[in-house]
């Protein structure tokens, strides 16, 4: 089972407003991460967050961690076109030794 | 510098063949990482190589299997290949663990008739 759930499942704005994406996971972590896909390609990645880190910020990025309710979200301001994308988050899970992913957020972004 | 390289980028197969795939990790990275990813399941953690040596397997069948070179290239193998191994194979590579921030290829479709 997926250690990450992303909502909402997919999400279409216009250009220039903000998207919100949202994560939660199920237990304990080490780090969490947020990776974006474009169609059928590798995913890059876009931040990590710690455990013992509240917010983080990377250009056009916000991402924040809530471990008391095991959730995390990316906030992503004056969208463009380009980042039209899958999105995922990562956990880290404590002992695990390996990153499980949730099964992602599809932005799209309305010209 | 040199991102992580997969070969092939697509491939086909039928039922019961077997199949290798290869990555080229970036420079310097000793950790790689193999996933899975379908539609339906969504990126599947497959193993994870460090120095030659497996270390962290996902729950995937015998059939899949995996080796690094010394100089830390990576193959995935999967044998006996059902329709449902149709899927999107992406390697990932890292300095030093699978839980750090991973540098991924484009990944190798693989289509299973």
């Amino acid at each position: 089972s997926q250690q990450g759930e992303e909502d909402p499942q997919a999400l279409s704005i216009q250009e220039g407003e903000n998207a919100t994406m949202n994560c939660s996971y199920k237990t304990s972590i080490n780090n969490l991460q947020w990776y974006r896909q474009n169609s059928g390609r590798g995913l890059v990645h876009l931040i990590l967050i710690r455990s013992n880190e509240r917010e983080k910020h990377s250009g056009r990025l916000r991402v924040t961690l809530d471990t008391s309710k095991k959730s995390s979200s990316l906030l992503i301001t004056a969208s463009r076109a380009a980042d039209t994308a899958s999105y995922f988050c990562a956990t880290d899970k404590q002992g695990a030794q390996k990153l499980v992913f949730g099964q992602g957020t599809r932005l799209t972004i309305n010209p | 510098k040199a991102g992580v390289t997969q070969t092939p980028r697509y491939l086909i197969k039928t039922r019961g063949q077997q199949v290798t795939l290869s990555c080229s990790p970036i420079s310097g990275h000793r950790s790689v990482s193999w996933y899975q990813q379908t539609p339906g399941q969504g990126l599947q953690f497959l193993f994870e190589y460090f120095s030659e040596t497996q270390r962290n397997k996902g729950n995937f069948p015998g059939r899949f299997s995996g080796r690094q070179f010394s100089n830390s290239r990576s193959e995935m193998n999967v044998s006996t290949l059902e329709l449902g191994d149709s899927a999107l194979y992406l390697c990932a590579s890292s300095w030093l663990t699978g839980v750090e921030k991973l540098f991924f290829g484009s990944g190798t479709q693989l289509s299973v008739l």
